[in-house]
C-alpha cells in the first residue's frame, strides 16, 4: 500500500507561536505532496501543492508568508503556521502522490487538528 | 468554474439497505472523478477513481460508481450498508492538473 502519516496528529498552541507539521510518505516516493485545510463539517481546501525541491504553489487567498512550505525530500514535506491565530485553528491535511499527472492517486494522511488558544 | 454537487449533506439508511451517494460536476470536458472516505478525525481514503476507462467503476468495500456523462453524474452505491459504513463521504474532481476540487461532502448515517 501507499502510506502517509502526519506529525503531530493534535497539537495546541498559543496565540502568536509558531507550529510545524511533518508529512511524510513511509512506503514510496513522493514526487508531489499536497496541503489541505479542514474546517468543521466542511470540505477540504486545497492551501498549496509542493514538489520536491522547488517552491510551493499556493492557491489564491492563502498568504505564503504565514503558511510556510518545504518539501525538502521525496518523503518528507513541512508546513509551519508562522504567528499563529486562533482564526488559524482548523484541520490539516496533507496528500502525496507518486507521480505529476492527474490520474495519480493521492493518498492522504490522517490529518494534524491545530488549535490555538 | 468548474466544480462538483454533493446533493444532500446528510443520508440515513438502515443497516442492510442500499446506499446511493449523489455527485454531479460541471464541466464541458469529462474530468476524471474520485470518491473518498473519511472517518472522524482521520484523512481521506480513496474508494474508487474514474479516469475515462470502464464507465461503472468498481471500488473498495463493495461500493462501485457510475459515470454518465450525458447526467454529468458520478453516483456512489452499494447494494447493502453495514453500521461500519457511516462516514463521511466526498466526491472529488481533477481535469488537466494534479488539483482536487473536492465537493462539500455528505454524511452518511447507517441506523440498526
Amino acid at each position: 500500500g501507499a502510506v502517509v502519516s502526519q506529525h503531530p496528529s493534535r497539537v495546541i498552541c498559543k496565540s502568536g507561536t509558531s507550529v510545524k507539521i511533518e508529512c511524510r510518505s513511509l512506503d514510496f516516493q513522493a514526487t508531489t505532496m499536497f496541503w489541505y485545510r479542514q474546517f468543521p463539517k466542511q470540505s477540504l481546501m486545497l492551501m498549496a501543492t509542493s514538489n520536491e525541491g522547488s517552491k510551493a504553489t499556493y492557491e489564491q487567498g492563502v498568504e505564503k508568508d504565514k503558511f510556510l512550505i518545504n518539501h525538502a525530500s521525496l518523503t518528507l514535506s513541512t508546513l509551519t503556521v508562522t504567528s499563529a491565530h486562533p482564526e488559524d485553528s482548523s484541520f490539516y491535511i496533507c496528500s502525496a502522490q507518486k507521480g505529476q499527472g492527474n490520474t495519480d492517486t493521492q493518498y492522504f494522511g490522517p490529518g494534524t487538528r491545530l488549535t490555538v488558544l | 468554474a468548474q466544480s462538483v454537487t454533493q446533493l444532500g449533506s446528510h443520508v440515513s439508511v438502515s443497516e442492510g439497505a442500499l446506499v446511493l451517494l449523489r455527485c454531479n460536476y460541471s464541466s464541458s470536458v469529462p474530468p476524471y472523478l474520485f470518491w473518498y472516505v473519511q472517518y472522524p478525525n482521520q484523512g481521506l481514503q480513496l474508494l474508487l477513481k474514474y479516469t475515462s476507462a470502464a464507465t461503472l467503476v468498481k471500488g473498495i468495500n463493495g461500493f462501485e460508481a457510475e459515470f454518465k456523462k450525458s447526467e454529468t453524474s458520478f453516483h456512489l452505491t452499494k447494494p447493502s450498508a453495514p453500521m461500519s459504513d457511516a462516514a463521511e463521504y466526498f466526491c472529488a474532481v481533477s481535469y488537466n492538473t494534479d488539483k482536487l476540487i473536492f465537493g462539500t461532502g455528505t454524511r452518511l448515517q447507517v441506523f440498526p
